[in-house]
């Protein structure tokens, strides 16, 4: 079936260092593919999507980029700050359901 | 609009008790589903319904019934609540399945079961 793969946990950095969290995947057909953040003690939030291969997904300085040769959806962002600490989950949508990653927990100390 | 919203945030049970964990939204979303989170696997959908009066099974349905009378409300019942189903229990809701529909998501039903 659909799965994703990404990094275990806990990233942890400094602010301003540069950060990538790998994400791939396997699936069936042509899905699309997202990140969603989860601060602490909140739901899940899209942070990003990107619905077909090349495409780039970008918000709040993160992006992604939906590899299709390699199968992968890794986020990066340039420069880290105390306030992006939280969990990042990648996600993958096929035949209209949501398949999830593990979680990845980024860690900034100031 | 207050989104989201689960009741109640935190919840402890003993083994063989029922409860029903709410979940409500305002923004006249067709679907809605309900998820499961532990840690090491990610989420997990338990059950989701894409209109009212429409239910169906998700990745891991098993301890859990669902209805969906109206379109805001969409409550998950344990029957008969076991360890295993000790865990942080989502709720979400999107105006549709397609992959352009975001899902909002609540903040989530803390549950141990003793």
């Amino acid at each position: 079936g659909d799965s994703v793969t990404q990094m275990e946990g806990p990233v942890t950095l400094s602010e301003e260092a540069f950060l990538t969290i790998n994400c791939t995947y396997t699936a069936t057909g042509y899905p699309s593919l997202f990140w969603y953040v989860q601060y602490p003690g909140e739901g899940l939030q899209l942070l990003l999507k990107a619905t077909k291969a090349d495409d780039k997904g970008s918000n709040k300085g993160f992006e992604a980029t939906y590899r299709k040769e390699t199968t992968s959806f890794h986020l990066e962002k340039g420069s880290v700050q105390v306030s992006d600490s939280a969990v990042y989950f990648c996600a993958l949508k096929s035949f209209q359901k949501l398949v999830f990653g593990t979680g990845t927990r980024l860690l900034v100390s100031p | 609009n207050a989104g989201v919203t689960q009741t109640p945030k935190f919840q402890v049970l003993k083994t063989g008790q029922s409860m029903t964990l709410q979940c409500a939204q305002d923004m006249n979303h067709e679907y809605m589903s309900w998820y499961r989170q532990d840690p090491g696997m990610g989420l997990r959908l338990i059950h989701y319904s894409v209109g009212a009066g429409i239910t169906d099974q998700g990745e891991v349905p098993n301890g859990y019934n669902v209805s969906r009378s109206t379109t805001e409300d969409f409550p998950l019942r344990l029957l008969s609540a076991a360890p295993s189903q000790t865990s942080v229990y989502f709720c979400a809701s999107s105006a549709g399945q397609g992959s352009y529909n975001e899902q909002f998501f609540g903040p989530g039903t803390r549950l141990t079961v003793l």
